[in-house]
């Protein structure tokens, strides 16, 4: 059973497009954080949100928590081909344990 | 901060042969995580220590794992007549003690069943 929902799974575009991605939960998350994957290798934090409506930017990343911290997005403006990878949302629950989502795989063309 | 280290890298094994993998997590770190990662999937949790005290095992946990984490610094994930389903990637983690502490993840020990 996934707790938490991505969308879309893959996603394919040319290198200057704009993105969003999607995290969707229908139980409150106490934090919730985003992280990238690249094959073979462990993921990597991007950023943590804690409070309801708050929006983070990292460089061409903007992260937004939903205001009843239940849903997050992820937007990528002109992406890059070093934005490939997989992009992976994680939830926390109760400040122990953390649900991951299956991911959103996306690749930029050149 | 050296960072998250799993050892080994990449173990393939015959069915039916206990292995086990090593984590060192970032040294200030309390808290630290196993979770299993199947191809196409995110992570899933397995369980996790506060010092070394486990707090935590998931059901996805069967009699066949064990970990261990004697002295709260490094642990260990043991699988004992190993399975074609165990053939994952197993990523450690861990983070500072507190609420909405970011999880730091080691590059993960993939598992091959032959």
């Amino acid at each position: 059973t996934q707790l938490l929902e991505q969308s879309p799974q893959f996603l394919s575009i040319q290198e200057g497009e704009n993105l969003t991605v999607y995290c969707n939960s229908s139980s409150v998350f106490s934090s919730l954080q985003w992280y990238r994957q690249e094959p073979g290798e462990g993921p990597v934090l991007l950023v943590t949100v804690v409070t309801g409506g708050e929006v983070k930017k990292l460089k061409r990343l903007t992260f937004q928590f939903g205001d009843a911290r239940k849903d997050s997005s992820l937007h990528i403006t002109a992406a890059q081909p070093g934005d490939t990878g997989l992009y992976l949302c994680a939830a926390g629950y109760n400040f122990n344990k953390f649900y991951f989502g299956s991911g959103t795989k996306l690749n930029v063309k050149p | 901060d050296t960072g998250v280290s799993q050892d080994p890298r990449h173990k393939i094994t015959k069915r039916g042969q206990n292995v086990t993998f090593r984590c060192d997590p970032i040294s200030e770190h309390n808290r630290l995580y196993w979770y299993r990662q199947t191809l196409g999937q995110g992570p899933e949790f397995l369980t996790y220590f506060q010092n070394e005290a486990q707090l935590e095992k998931s059901r996805l946990l069967s009699d066949r794992f064990s970990a261990e984490r004697p002295k709260g610094s490094f642990s260990t994930l043991e699988i004992q007549r190993t399975e074609q389903g165990d053939s994952a990637m197993y990523l450690c983690a861990s983070s500072r003690t507190g609420a909405n502490q970011p999880q730091h993840f080691g590059d993960g020990t993939r598992l091959s069943i032959l």
